[in-house]
């Protein structure tokens, strides 16, 4: 199987700190996305960090790779109750396909 | 930013029901769209890979008989699961990726799934 493994499963923490999120990966890849998951609802896209690129930011959203490791993490900085959601990684290959790691539920408590 | 529709959010139906789902990009050609199942606290797994114009492309395990899927146009993708059971029960999420776009480095555009609930 293609599929990622992300740890951990859940992440509790309270509002104003930063969330860690870690994914871990099998095959060599074009890119790695991260996507958020608010419940029963669809994917929304937050970023995406190409084989070449070892760091990328987007707001209060960074995100590391390293393709030696084949893993990557997502911080979130200054969390906020909002951000509760469940996150996915998915590498995506020569194909257009993408395969989703298995998530992290994160809970920010206010 | 590009947005895709799909509709009906939420189906209850009678088992041996045949139920259609839509899937729809708005403001931009999907040459290609996705279709994903998702049981309850678990993640995606991709289903097929439909081109417009060409038959879909079914992961392993996946029956084309039983989850038939059409992409007669640039934006609209269908999922018709046929005489549907209990079993059948899940969220479905289809995604389309744009014309142009290329194959890779690209992210995916979601619809906001569909329930489907057999009785």
């Amino acid at each position: 199987s293609q599929q990622g493994e992300e740890d951990p499963q859940a992440l509790s923490i309270q509002e104003g700190e930063n969330a860690t999120m870690n994914c871990s990966y099998k095959t060599s890849i074009n890119n790695l996305q991260w996507y958020r998951q608010n419940s029963g609802r669809g994917l929304v896209h937050l970023i995406l960090i190409r084989s070449n690129e070892r760091e990328k930011h987007s707001g209060r959203l960074r995100v590391t790779l390293d393709t030696s490791k084949k893993s990557s993490s997502l911080l979130i900085t200054a969390s906020r109750a909002a951000d509760t959601a469940s996150y996915f990684c998915a590498t995506q290959t020569g194909a257009n396909n993408l395969f989703f790691g298995t998530g992290t539920r994160l809970t920010v408590i206010p | 930013g590009a947005v895709v529709s799909q509709h009906p959010s939420r189906v209850i139906c009678k088992s041996g029901t045949s139920v259609k789902i839509e899937c729809r990009s708005l403001d931009f050609q999907a040459t290609t769209m996705f279709w994903y199942r998702q049981f309850p606290k678990q993640s995606l797994m991709l289903m097929a890979t439909s081109n417009e114009g060409s038959k879909a492309t079914y992961e392993q395990g996946v029956e084309k008989d039983k989850f038939l899927i059409n992409h007669a146009s640039l934006t609209l993708s269908t999922l018709t699961v046929t005489s549907a059971h209990p079993e059948d029960s899940s969220f479905y999420i289809c995604s389309a990726s744009g014309q142009g776009q290329g194959y890779s480095n690209q992210p995916q555009h979601f619809g906001d799934g569909t329930r489907l609930s057999i009785l």
